[in-house]
């Protein structure tokens, strides 16, 4: 168990629809991390949030948003979705923003998009 | 190389064989090289965060080094175990702060 905790752990949606993926980091960890997997494609870095403030963007859509809580917690909304956003959604943290810090991955969000 | 690159692709090991595999990643900019081990059904765990040319890492029976001049990193495991099948997974991070993820190399060490 990394400590690093995601909800739900299952989703099944239709196109078209809005969904909000919730991550809660490691205690004390103020870097989160979001990574999509899709099933023919790698791990692709999405968005990268430290102590509250977008810290790097990566392969990720306009429909698609986050934030980071004053309680560290994140959010992974996905809006007007597509067939193709059908994945696997991983959170990770780490203490701080560096690239030095191992990131501890949570247990994944397996989105079903109909 | 402006992707990470990894190879094999897949591996078939017998059990107390030693075995390795590549890494290759853009050298330009390079921050630093995560490893992660990725067993079917779970997430990703971090191995190895390396940093300086010539780093020399170990936890166990696996290791890793580093070169950064040329752009790449080997993973090597000695004495494999049924229980180190996995993917094993490297990621390069550029001083823009964005992850590159290579597409791993799935290893199943066969009793």
């Amino acid at each position: 168990d990394s400590g690093v905790t995601q909800t739900p752990k299952h989703l099944i949606t239709a196109t078209g629809q809005r969904v909000t993926l919730r991550c809660s980091p490691r205690s004390g960890d103020l870097s989160v991390y979001w990574y999509q997997q899709s099933l023919d494609q790698g791990l692709q870095f999405l968005i990268q949030y430290y102590n509250g403030e977008e810290r790097a963007k990566g392969n990720i859509l306009e429909r698609f948003s986050a934030q980071q809580f004053p309680d560290l917690h994140s959010e992974l909304n996905l809006s007007s979705l597509e067939l193709g956003d059908s994945a696997l959604y991983f959170c990770a943290s780490s203490p701080k923003t560096s690239g030095y810090n191992e990131q501890f991955f949570g247990p994944g969000t397996r989105l079903t998009v109909l | 190389i402006l992707n990470v690159e990894q190879s094999p692709q897949s591996l078939h090991v017998q059990e107390g064989d030693s075995t390795n595999f590549t890494c290759s990643f853009p050298s330009s900019n390079f921050y630093a090289l995560h490893w992660y081990r990725w067993e079917t059904a779970k997430s990703p765990e971090a191995l190895f965060v390396m940093t300086l040319n010539g780093d020399e890492k170990k936890k166990g029976r696996i290791s890793a080094t580093l070169n950064t001049k040329e752009g790449y990193s080997y993973l090597y495991i000695k004495g494999s175990q049924p229980e180190d099948s996995a993917t094993y997974l490297c990621a390069s991070h550029s001083g823009t702060y964005k992850y590159i993820f290579g597409t791993g190399t799935r290893l199943k060490v066969l009793a």
